[in-house]
């Protein structure tokens, strides 16, 4: 079964670094680009990474992620309280021959 | 500005229909590949199905084949969702998204969503 796998949660005080792993396999991450997707309470996700670091325009430089072998990960540096939100990542899986998400990653600013 | 906005959603018994619509501004549409992505209420993402913007090739979460249909009509810009043998699993805000590509297979990213519109499906 295809999955990307996230934690449910993860936190950390204003000014920390914060960092979400995803887990993959063979079929998606291994073998495609990584996105990752920001999805304020209430609203509609975002994109916030694509080709494994690319930024689009409007997301601040404290978002950074990579991608190595079947693993992908997001860090948010200078954790700011708008940063609360779940954390998606997602790649094309070539099993199931569409796109996956992971589950998410809930991020609480304490 | 890119907008997306969805519409036909609402309340409807398990086995009947529905027919989502997605109407588009700002994108050259007919270019783009365009998915149907859903959340069932406090729950991740699932991409639904999708559709490539040149030759219409189609694809769909094995979850939703055989029951779902996805469309567009370039002429209006717009992406549709005909959804039969509603099940109560089926029950989710379904977001209209655009890729990145013209090709709903590959490495694309989904770069627009609209706001989302709750299906639900309840006896």
């Amino acid at each position: 079964q295809s999955i990307l796998s996230l934690p449910p949660s993860a936190s950390g005080t204003p000014g920390q670094r914060v960092t979400i792993a995803c887990s993959g396999s063979s079929s998606n991450i291994g073998s495609n680009t990584v996105n990752w997707y920001q999805q304020v309470p209430g609203k509609a996700p975002k994109l916030l990474i694509y080709r494994n670091n690319q930024r689009p325009s409007g997301v601040p430089d404290r978002f950074s992620a990579s991608r190595s072998g079947t693993s992908a990960s997001l860090a948010i540096s200078g954790l700011q309280s708008e940063d609360e939100a779940h954390y998606y990542c997602a790649a094309w899986d070539d099993s199931l021959n569409g796109p996956l998400f992971g589950e998410g990653t809930k991020v609480t600013v304490l | 500005e890119v907008q997306l906005v969805e519409s036909g959603g609402g309340s409807v018994q398990p086995g009947r229909s529905l027919r989502l619509s997605c109407a588009t501004s700002g994108i050259t549409f007919d270019i783009y590949a365009m998915h149907w992505v859903r959340q069932a209420p406090g729950k991740g993402l699932e991409w639904v199905s999708g559709i490539s913007g040149y030759n219409h090739d189609i694809g769909y979460a094995d979850s939703v084949r055989g029951r779902f249909a996805i469309s567009r009509d370039n002429t209006k810009n717009s992406l549709y969702l005909q959804m039969n043998s509603l099940r109560t699993e089926d029950t989710a805000f379904y977001y209209c998204v655009k890729s990145s590509g013209s090709y709903f297979q590959g490495n694309y990213h989904f770069d627009y969503w609209g706001q989302g519109i709750l299906v639900t499906v309840s006896s």
